[in-house]
């Protein structure tokens, strides 16, 4: 089976800062990755997802993430916070195996973006 | 605009007491799913469907049931609630290409049990 983790489950940057959330993966397969947000009291919004098209991909909001095969590695960035990016962020992957066709979710970072 | 809704938004509810958790999605889309989110877990697979009379079972299906009777709705069942199913619980929909389809995701019911 499929598996991401996400490591540190509380990221905290100034606004304008560098943002940086880190998923591994581990996978018997070519791996299908998303990045999901989700804002306070609503459900999850996919970020941008990685299909194999291209190993830098580009979401919504300025968010973007690179897919390094050798680091199993999907980590997402954005050059300058704001304060709307406060929430949380979950990497996925895609896990059909064994006619099982769902997605597999990190743990999740908070991301808290102060003034 | 197509949607997927999830009733009710809260509840409350006692231990053994039976509980339905409502899902529809208007995108006429042939794959559901129902995740439990809790801290520290991320989401958790409970159940899923690939269409209509078809349901699975996820890793955290103890305690639930689930069946489809139509496309549009997928309904979770709580047969005795216990308090470790205290919860917030969303449903999800995707079309069923490939393994590169979207997942869309409801706005999730925060479930209570006392």
């Amino acid at each position: 089976a499929q598996s991401v983790t996400q490591l540190g489950s509380h990221v905290s940057v100034s606004e304008g800062a560098l943002v940086l959330l880190r998923c591994n993966y581990s996978s018997s397969v070519p791996p299908y990755l998303f990045w999901y947000v989700q804002y306070p009291n609503q459900g999850l919004q996919l970020l941008l997802k990685y299909t194999s098209a291209a190993t830098l991909v580009k979401g919504i909001n300025g968010f973007e993430a690179e897919f390094k095969k050798s680091e199993t590695s999907f980590h997402l960035t954005k050059p300058s916070a704001h304060m709307s990016d406060a929430a949380e962020y979950f990497c996925a992957v895609s896990d059909w195996d064994m006619g099982r066709r769902a997605l597999t979710f990190g743990s999740g970072t908070r991301l808290q973006v102060q003034p | 605009d197509a949607e997927i809704t999830q009733s009710p938004r809260h509840k409350i509810t006692e231990t053994g007491r039976q509980v339905t958790l409502a899902c529809h999605q208007t995108w006429n889309h042939n794959n559901m799913f129902w995740y439990r989110q809790d801290l520290g877990h991320g989401l958790r697979l409970i159940h899923y469907s690939y269409g209509v009379q078809d349901t699975n079972k996820g890793e955290v299906s103890d305690g639930y049931s689930v069946s489809r009777s139509n496309t549009e709705d997928l309904p979770l069942t709580l047969e005795s609630a216990a308090s470790s199913q205290t919860s917030v619980y969303f449903c999800a929909s995707s079309e069923g290409q490939g393994p590169q389809e979207t997942q869309y995701f409801g706005p999730g019911t925060r479930l209570l049990v006392l």
